[in-house]
Parts: structure tokens; sequence; C-alpha cells
């Protein structure tokens, strides 16, 4: 059982690129979500999935896209890439709501802009 | 707005000196408070959900407290394999979202 697969583990860009950062998750949840974590600021939530179909903004959208075609893929798309941007990235699922169960972390992509 | 605030930022203990890490919150309809403890390059791994204050849960050497303006997650007897980021969050009834602190680093020396 993998749990949460995020690809890529590290990734640099330059200012202006696109990119794709890619999560896969095997336990059938139906709760995935997006979260960057910068220094002194804790992990801030993007995008968030209830279900396959259904997505929605979090706390920091404004430069990222999300899709969700399936339960077990939740994609996250930078359109064009800024400094800002550099952070180390987190998807997280749960089966439920997330009051009732912790979400489950995948391992994180580090992307740096340049 | 939500808000989850961490104290110490961090913290060095002798192995087997235990301690207690402070989360403070404010939240309009608490749903569930969250420790996770994060390890350097890794991912947040979940430790307890506290849904009522009074409750405690505990894990090992690891104790979670609830109150209905803090939590404290007390560790007794650490040892060097307990050092990491212990990281605190709550989730409200009105969104899908959690609210994350900065986290508390503890380094436990042999």
């Amino acid at each position: 059982n993998a749990g949460v697969t995020q690809t890529p583990k590290f990734q640099v860009l330059k200012t202006g690129q696109s990119m794709t950062l890619q999560c896969a998750q095997d336990m059938n949840h139906e709760y995935m979500s997006w979260y960057r974590q910068d220094p002194g600021m804790g992990l801030r939530l993007i995008h968030y999935s209830v279900g396959a179909g259904i997505t929605d903004q979090g706390e920091v959208p404004n430069g990222y896209n999300v899709s969700r075609s399936t339960t077990e893929d939740f994609p996250l798309r930078l359109l064009s890439a800024a400094p800002s941007q550099t952070s180390v990235y987190f998807c997280a699922s749960s089966s439920a709501s997330v009051g009732n169960y912790g979400y489950t972390f995948g391992s994180g992509t580090r992307l740096t802009v340049v | 707005e939500d808000q989850v605030t961490q104290s110490p930022e961090a913290l060095r203990l002798q192995e087997g000196e235990s301690s207690s890490l402070n989360c403070s919150y404010t939240v309009s309809g608490l749903r569930g408070l969250f420790w996770y403890r994060q390890d350097p390059g890794k991912g947040p791994e979940f430790l307890f959900t506290l849904y009522s204050a009074g409750e405690e849960k505990e894990k090992e050497r690891l104790k979670a407290t609830l109150t209905k303006k803090e939590s404290f997650l007390h560790i007794t007897a650490p040892k060097p394999e307990d050092s990491a980021t212990y990281l605190c969050a709550v989730a409200n009834f009105g969104n899908e979202k959690l609210t994350f602190g900065t986290g508390t680093r503890l380094t436990i020396i042999p």
C-alpha cells in the first residue's frame, strides 16, 4: 500500500515556465488537497477536492490550477511560475471529512523557481 | 479567521527529560484539533485528533490534551528518535481546510 505518492521530489523551474506536480493515492480516499509549506508560515491550503469532478479554492489559489478526473489522481498545475512559488508542496488525502480523520500526506515536492 | 500559535518555536531536551509543547487556537467552530509529526524532508505524519475540551489521547511517550483555548502535547521520558517538528492544526465546521501552526522543532539530546 503506497499511500500518497508525489512526483517529482525536486524541481527547478525558470520564471514563466509551467509544470504539473503529480499526486496519486491508492486508498480510495474521497478528499484530496494541496498545501504549500514555507518557513515561518506553516502549511497553507492551495486547492482541495471532495470527490472526482469537484474542486474548490483554498487559502492561496492564485497561480495554480487543479482538476480531479479520477478518485486516485489530483494534479497541481503551475501556469506561469514565479519566484514567490518557491516552496515545498504537499498533497494530502482523507477518507472522510477533515474533521473525522487525519489527512495522509505525501512526501512532498521541493520546487525552486529562478 | 482561524488561528493557531505554537510555542516554543524550538525545544532542546536531554534524553529522559519530560516536557510539554503548547498549541493555542482560535476557531469559530472546532471540528477537530490535530497533532502531526514531521521529520526533515518528509510529509507530516498524523498523530492524534481531539474533538472536545477535556479529551486526552496517548501514543507511546506522547499524550495530547485539549481545552477550549489550547492543546498540549506532553512528551514523557523522550528518546532521540522523538526528535522532529510537531505541528498542530485545527479544522472548522465551516470549511474543508486545516489551519496549521508553524510548529515546534524538538531535539532530544542523547
